[in-house]
């Protein structure tokens, strides 16, 4: 079962930020927090990972918790091709297994 | 550098045939995963290589399923017989090792329908 709890879906207008937020209250110290986006008909892609420290990159921004049990994937502007499905992944150092649950459903408004 | 290449992208076919699908990693990918993924529904590991040894097929249907990795680069996943709960999207994946850490590069994947 994934470790996970993220809304089902979230809505936001173009161009302004998105907050995608996710919850794992049962997260080790070893475990590393991934988010992973799939856009229609396509595979999933990387967007953004890490374990302790907030993490930007050309994506996106990974704000952690400081007790790690929540972290927000954040979208500074929202383009039209954003629109995917986004999933939260606990992955454990030693464990390269990816365990997807449903994920969020982010839909894009012009 | 290329991605994750699938083939074929759709396929058809009716229950109790068998389908084959195939996949080709990024060069130099020592890591390759099957997945399936249901409509509606993330995707599910079926199997993972490290090279050319399985690493964990704990969720692949034995029965009906098979899959394999041959010089540890090209894989092909086989379905025989197909029933139509097997309809789904295949996707195959990739990194470069194993840890949790590793990034996985996904492939197109193949939209199966059993009739």
């Amino acid at each position: 079962d994934a470790k996970t709890t993220q809304p089902n879906s979230m809505e936001s207008n173009e161009e302004e930020p998105v907050h995608l937020p996710c919850n794992h209250s049962t997260i080790s110290g070893t475990d590393y927090i991934h988010w992973y986006r799939q856009l229609p008909s396509q595979g999933p892609e990387y967007v953004i990972h890490g374990l302790t420290s907030n993490v930007n990159n050309r994506m996106a921004s990974l704000a952690i918790a400081e007790d790690r049990k929540s972290s927000t994937l954040i979208l500074h502007r929202a383009t039209l091709r954003d629109a995917a499905v986004y999933y939260c992944i606990l992955r454990e150092n030693r464990d390269d297994k990816i365990i997807f649950g449903k994920g969020t459903r982010l839909h894009i408004l012009p | 550098e290329a991605g994750v290449a699938q083939s074929p992208r759709y396929k058809i076919i009716e229950k109790r045939q068998s389908v084959a699908f195939w996949c080709n990693p990024i060069s130099g990918h020592a890591t390759l995963y099957w997945y399936q993924q249901i409509l509606g529904q993330g995707p599910k590991l079926l199997i993972q290589f490290q090279n050319n040894g399985v690493v964990d097929d704990s969720q692949l249907p034995k029965d009906r399923f098979s899959a394999e990795r041959l010089k540890g680069v090209d894989s092909t996943l086989k379905i025989q017989p197909a029933k139509l709960e097997d309809s789904a999207v295949y996707l195959c994946a990739s990194s470069l090792d194993t840890g949790g850490y590793e990034t996985q590069y996904f492939g197109p994947g193949t939209r199966l329908l059993v009739l």
